[in-house]
């Protein structure tokens, strides 16, 4: 079984439906991070947890909201899905300090239409 | 301007080529320096890591930082069809909250 899974692996959703993307990992990572992708664009932060109590916003939060319902399993949900909010969405997890780096999962390509 | 800019290719190159990939970055306070390769369909995974300036190899690999220049490299040696995939640089503070920033990353197609 892979480090970090994702679920699904694709979605196509209509504007204005609410969408969860799930994350777990058996990396035993406290650090859980949700990234999407954009061509052109990179890897952009939304949403980051060090711990099931901690949740912190990224760069591009707005949108979007997250819940950490156990060290393991970190969902990334879309409250009301937009076209724009079509992209690549990468889970990834890390070790304290975490110095070496980030584990990924495969992604969820999510389009909205 | 970006924090961290990288060329986005894509670049082509022969079988057995030496390839130079390369990132400048504008935050003098970057410490920790990485490099990534994607493969389409696939979630980045961790190739390089470096601390401060100097350079790192691992076997065809090798990762140079020149923090005076704001600029860091990945060298490969005898690129493979194999090595095909996209490279992003990523960076961090110390501290920082393990928080990465990433290049825009390089597509790199190595031709028989």
């Amino acid at each position: 079984d892979a480090d970090v899974t994702q679920t699904p692996r694709n979605r196509i959703t209509k504007t204005g439906k609410r969408i969860m993307l799930e994350c777990s990992q058996t990396k035993g990572h406290d650090r859980m991070y949700w990234y999407r992708q954009d061509p052109g664009l990179g890897l952009r932060l939304i949403y980051y947890s060090f711990d099931v109590k901690d949740i912190n916003k990224g760069e591009i939060s707005d949108g979007y909201s997250v819940s950490r319902q156990a060290q393991a399993k970190f969902s990334l949900s879309l409250e009301s899905a937009i076209p724009n909010q079509t992209a690549l969405y990468f889970c990834a997890t890390s070790d304290f300090p975490g110095s070496y780096g980030y584990t990924f999962g495969s992604g969820t390509r999510l389009t909205v239409v | 301007q970006k924090e961290v800019e990288q060329d986005p290719g894509p670049l082509s190159v022969p079988e057995g080529a030496i390839v130079s990939l390369n990132c400048t970055y504008s935050n003098s306070a970057f410490q920790y320096f990485m490099w990534y390769r994607q493969y389409s369909r696939k979630g980045p995974e961790l190739l390089m890591y470096t601390y401060s300036s100097g350079n790192k190899e691992d076997g065809r690999f090798t990762a140079q930082v020149d923090k005076s220049s704001k600029y860091i490299s990945l060298f490969i040696r005898d690129s493979q069809p194999s090595d095909s995939a996209t490279y992003l640089c990523a960076m961090k503070l110390t501290g920082g909250g393990n928080k990465l920033t990433f290049g825009t990353g390089t597509q790199l197609k190595v031709e028989l």
